[in-house]
C-alpha cells in the first residue's frame, strides 16, 4: 500500500517562530489532507489539498502532486498551535502518516 | 464543539465481549467517517457512510461492522474483542461524500481488559 512519512517528528518553537511540517507520500493520490489533534485529543480537519495551494489564517498548505509531496506551514506559531499534525492521502484507501509533534513554547 | 457527539466516552469491557459506539453527526451532514486511532497502529480510516449506505471502506477488521440508520446517527459494532483494539476511536460528519471538511467528535476511548 501507499507510504505517508511524516518530518519532522517533534519539533519545539518559541511562541512567534515559523514552521514547515512535511508529509512524503511513495504514489500519486486522489486526495490529500491535513489534520491536527490539540494536546486534549481533539482532532481538526485543516485542509482538503490534493494540489496546489490553500490558506486559512496563518495556516497555509501546499501540496506538488506530481513530486508526491504536501507542505504545512505555520507562521506566527502560538502556543494553541501546539499538538499533532497528521497528513492523510487517499487513493484506494486512505492513509495516515505518523504525524508531527509540534510544542510551541511561551 | 464540533456539533459531532460520541457516547459512550469511556468504556471498559474484557476480551470475547461485544460493544457499540455511537455517533450523532452534526445537523445536515450526510456523511459519517470512522477512525481508530492506537498507539500500535497509530490513526486509520475504518469506514464511511453516506446516507445510509457505505461509500469507502478501510482497515475494519471483519469482526468489527457499522451501519447508519435512517435519522443519520451511526454505530460502529466491535465483537469478540482483543486487547490490540483499545484505542480510541473517533467518528466525524461532512456535509457531503466528497471533499469537504470533516467535523470529528470527542472520540470513545476503549479498553480492553
Amino acid at each position: 500500500g501507499i507510504q505517508v512519512e511524516q518530518s519532522p517528528p517533534d519539533l519545539i518553537l518559541q511562541e512567534g517562530a515559523n514552521s514547515t511540517l512535511r508529509c512524503n507520500f511513495s504514489d500519486s493520490v486522489n486526495n490529500l489532507q491535513w489534520f491536527h489533534q490539540n494536546p486534549w485529543g481533539q482532532l481538526i480537519n485543516l485542509f482538503y489539498i490534493p494540489s496546489g495551494t490553500k490558506q486559512n489564517g496563518r495556516l497555509s498548505a501546499t501540496t506538488v502532486a506530481t513530486e508526491r509531496y504536501s507542505l504545512l506551514y505555520i507562521s506566527s506559531s502560538q502556543t494553541t498551535d501546539s499538538g499533532v499534525y497528521f497528513c492523510a492521502v487517499e487513493r484506494s484507501d486512505m492513509r495516515f502518516g505518523a504525524g508531527t509533534r509540534l510544542t510551541v513554547k511561551p | 464543539d464540533s456539533g459531532v457527539t460520541q457516547t459512550p466516552k469511556h468504556l471498559i469491557t474484557a476480551t470475547g465481549q461485544r460493544v457499540t459506539l455511537r455517533c450523532s453527526p452534526r445537523s445536515g451532514d450526510l456523511s459519517v467517517y470512522w477512525y481508530q486511532q492506537s498507539l500500535d497502529q497509530g490513526l486509520q480510516f475504518l469506514i464511511q457512510y453516506y446516507n445510509g449506505e457505505e461509500r469507502a471502506k478501510g482497515n475494519i477488521l471483519e469482526r468489527f461492522s457499522a451501519q447508519q440508520f435512517p435519522d443519520l446517527h451511526s454505530e460502529l459494532n466491535l465483537s469478540s474483542l482483543e486487547l490490540g483494539d483499545s484505542a480510541l476511536y473517533f467518528c466525524a460528519s461532512s456535509v457531503d461524500s466528497g471533499k469537504e471538511t470533516q467535523y470529528f467528535g470527542p472520540g470513545t476511548r476503549l479498553l480492553v481488559l
